[in-house]
């Protein structure tokens, strides 16, 4: 598998349930982002969290990480329609790598009125 | 918005045109990249620049010709492109730092016929 691979690909739900998408990566990491892009555009960075940290929240998005397991996982909570979009993790290595992110192939959310 | 600005939007060339995509942010950042997002692929990261100097070649052939004149705009040139080359092809800047989130223009769609 890649760096920074989803899980699931495809998810589908009702508007005020909850949303959750993981990520699992393969190397050492300096932090982990999630963008957000809707179809054919470009992506919009939601939250990041540094290597050192277990846990971030930001309005209705919680972010984990778990260096141990080399994973992170995206709650987006009381969802809505507009919330409907591919979501990706994407993991940036430090050192001389800083600012080169990997990206996995992301998870397509829809969210049913 | 995201203050990241690409033109065209849209571009159909033949495989023997040449070409020149435009990205230009205001956000007074000193990174700029170049990604490729293909049908069914992750992002794929092509160029990075910090300051004006190019400091990633992920790889990417000859056929694709960056250029960074100042920190604010980027150009990607292209020449006797082949059809796989069709893709979503994004522009980011960031603050170069340690722990910069990117911020993406919306793309040109590329389809080389």
């Amino acid at each position: 598998s890649q760096q920074g691979e989803e899980d699931p690909q495809a998810l589908s739900i009702q508007e005020g349930e909850n949303a959750t998408m993981n990520c699992s990566y393969k190397t050492s990491i300096n932090n982990l982002q999630w963008y957000r892009q809707n179809s054919g555009r470009g992506l919009v960075h939601l939250i990041l969290i540094r290597s050192n940290e277990r846990e971030k929240h930001s309005g209705r998005l919680r972010v984990t990480l778990d260096t141990s397991k080399k994973s992170s996982s995206l709650l987006i909570t009381a969802s809505r329609a507009a919330d409907t979009a591919s979501y990706f993790c994407a993991t940036d290595r430090g050192g001389t790598s800083y600012g080169k992110l990997t990206f996995g192939q992301g998870t397509i959310l829809t969210v049913h009125p | 918005e995201t203050g990241v600005t690409q033109t065209p939007r849209h571009l159909v060339m033949g495989m023997t045109n040449k070409k020149s995509l435009k990205c230009e942010q205001h956000l007074g950042h000193n990174a700029m990249y170049w990604y490729k997002q293909s049908a069914k692929k992750p992002l794929e990261l092509m160029f990075v620049y910090n300051f004006k100097e190019q400091t990633e070649n992920n790889s990417v052939p000859s056929r694709f010709s960056p250029e960074c004149p100042n920190s604010s705009h980027l150009f990607l040139h292209l020449h006797t492109l082949q059809p796989e080359d069709s893709a979503l092809y994004l522009c980011a800047s960031s603050l170069g730092d340690r722990d910069g989130e990117q911020y993406f223009g919306p793309g040109t769609r590329l389809t080389v016929t």
